[in-house]
């Protein structure tokens, strides 16, 4: 059982370079997260799916659009990427009002 | 602002000696309450969760105590070992719906030999 599972696990971008961040998840979960990770500070979220074919904002979704793409899938894009969106990204998933699952992270470095 | 925070970003403790992690939240509507594990270079790791209809919970050398009164969250991690060398986050479920937890800043456990 893989859990949540997210690649790239590690990428450079130049500023103003596009890309996606893919996430999966195994465990027949209706609910998708992404978050990122700045250094000291705690998770934030970014975006999340409450369903498959719903996405809502979180709290810092400026600069980002995500795709729930089926049940098991939940990207995250960068449309123009910026050095402020140098972090790590954090996929999740969880059944209703019970635990979040993290996948193992993503880390990006945009110069 | 933040809604769940953490008292200290850096808690040191000796090898076998009990750990106290303590959060503080702020939404007295919060029904759900999570501790994570966070190892360097790794995703968070659940550790132990409770509801807002208890006040402890235990697992295996873990121990998580609510009080809602006060706000209160902690969690007890008992004859740590130096695998438990980590950072701690705790999270709250602020509405009970499917719109993500709140995350404190998180405490670094570091265990001294």
């Amino acid at each position: 059982n893989a859990g949540v599972t997210q690649t790239p696990k590690f990428q450079v971008l130049k500023t103003g370079q596009s890309m996606t961040l893919q996430c999966a998840q195994d465990m027949n979960h209706n609910s998708m997260y992404w978050y990122r990770q700045d250094p000291g500070m705690g998770l934030r979220l970014i975006y999340y799916s409450a369903s498959e074919g719903t996405t809502d904002k979180g709290e810092v979704p400026n600069g980002y659009n995500v795709s729930r793409l089926n049940k098991r899938e939940f990207s995250l894009r960068l449309e123009s990427a910026a050095p402020s969106q140098t972090s790590v990204y954090f996929c999740a998933s969880r059944i209703q009002q019970n635990t979040i699952y993290f996948g193992e992270g993503s880390w990006l470095t945009v110069v | 602002g933040e809604s769940v925070g953490l008292h200290l970003p850096t808690l040191s403790v000796q090898e076998g000696d009990n750990s106290i992690i303590n959060c503080a939240y702020s939404n007295s509507a919060s029904d759900y309450f999570i501790w994570y594990k966070q190892e360097s270079g790794k995703g968070p790791q659940f550790i132990i969760d409770i509801r807002s209809n208890m006040d402890k919970r235990q697992g295996q050398r873990v121990t998580v105590l609510l009080n809602k009164t006060v706000k209160h969250l902690s969690l007890q991690i008992a004859a740590t070992q130096p695998g438990d060398s980590a950072v701690y986050f705790c999270a709250e479920n602020p509405r009970g719906g499917a719109d993500g937890l709140t995350f404190g800043k998180g405490t670094h456990l570091i265990i001294q030999p």
